[in-house]
């Protein structure tokens, strides 16, 4: 069971607009501890989408965004592309578990 | 650009001793945090800790009794060795650069698998 909570899975259709939740606790996102996403396509590595809520690194398009609020975050893609199609996973601090990373159990997006 | 290589015997079996290696190139070690990360065929991530070029470490209170984390500026390098293994531990290994003051890990290797099994 993870820290984070995340859908199992989302779908939309290309062009549209799809959010995925991220609910943590006041030791976590709450505290407030910076909240990253990572994108993951089948058999490769995660990669680092946005990082401190809501960053995109160099290359990351602007389809892609990160907000919070309270305890919870979301990652939101726009104009939606059926290269999106990938599992996703949202990242956080959490102070009650001795310097840990923790993550969210990921969350299969589906391009209709 | 900074990459991250993975190394690894495969296959370990029940009991023993997993040891993986981490090369970095296209940088240094040094002033850097690095982590390990795994996933377990099908399933989600799951951080098992994280190293300082220097030496000091932060494990997963989860894994702490069977982890230890080293680092080897002069190979540029830093390895994971897993203890008492089960079948549980059995995962895609991934290392990490971690980006300590903010948490993200920004940089990862490809990920080698490790299967235990006798």
């Amino acid at each position: 069971q993870s820290v984070l909570t995340q859908p199992p899975s989302v779908s939309g259709a290309p062009g549209q607009r799809v959010t995925i939740s991220c609910t943590g606790s006041s030791s976590n996102i709450g505290a407030p501890y910076d909240v990253h996403w990572y994108q993951q396509f089948p058999g490769t590595a995660p990669k680092l989408l946005i990082y401190g809520d809501n960053n995109r690194p160099s290359g990351v398009p602007d389809r892609f965004s990160g907000s919070r609020s309270g305890t919870s975050a979301s990652l939101a893609i726009t104009g939606l592309q059926t290269e999106d199609e990938a599992d996703y996973y949202c990242q956080s601090y959490d102070s009650s578990l001795s310097g840990s990373r923790v993550f969210g159990g990921g969350t299969k997006l589906t391009v209709l | 650009q900074v990459q991250l290589q993975e190394s690894g015997p495969g296959l370990v079996k029940p009991s023993e001793t997993l040891s993986l290696t981490c090369t970095v190139s296209g940088g240094s070690i040094s002033s850097y945090y690095w982590s390990w990360i795994r996933q377990p065929p099908g399933k989600g991530l799951e951080w098992i800790g994280y190293i300082y070029y220097s030496g000091s470490t932060q494990y997963n209170p989860s894994l702490k009794s069977r982890v230890t984390m080293s680092a080897d500026t002069s190979k540029n390098q830093f390895s994971l060795k897993v203890y008492s293994v089960t079948a549980a531990d059995t995962a895609v290994y991934y290392c990490a650069r971690d980006r300590h003051s903010s948490n993200a890990l920004d940089i990862w290797g490809q990920g080698t698998m490790i299967t235990v099994s006798s």
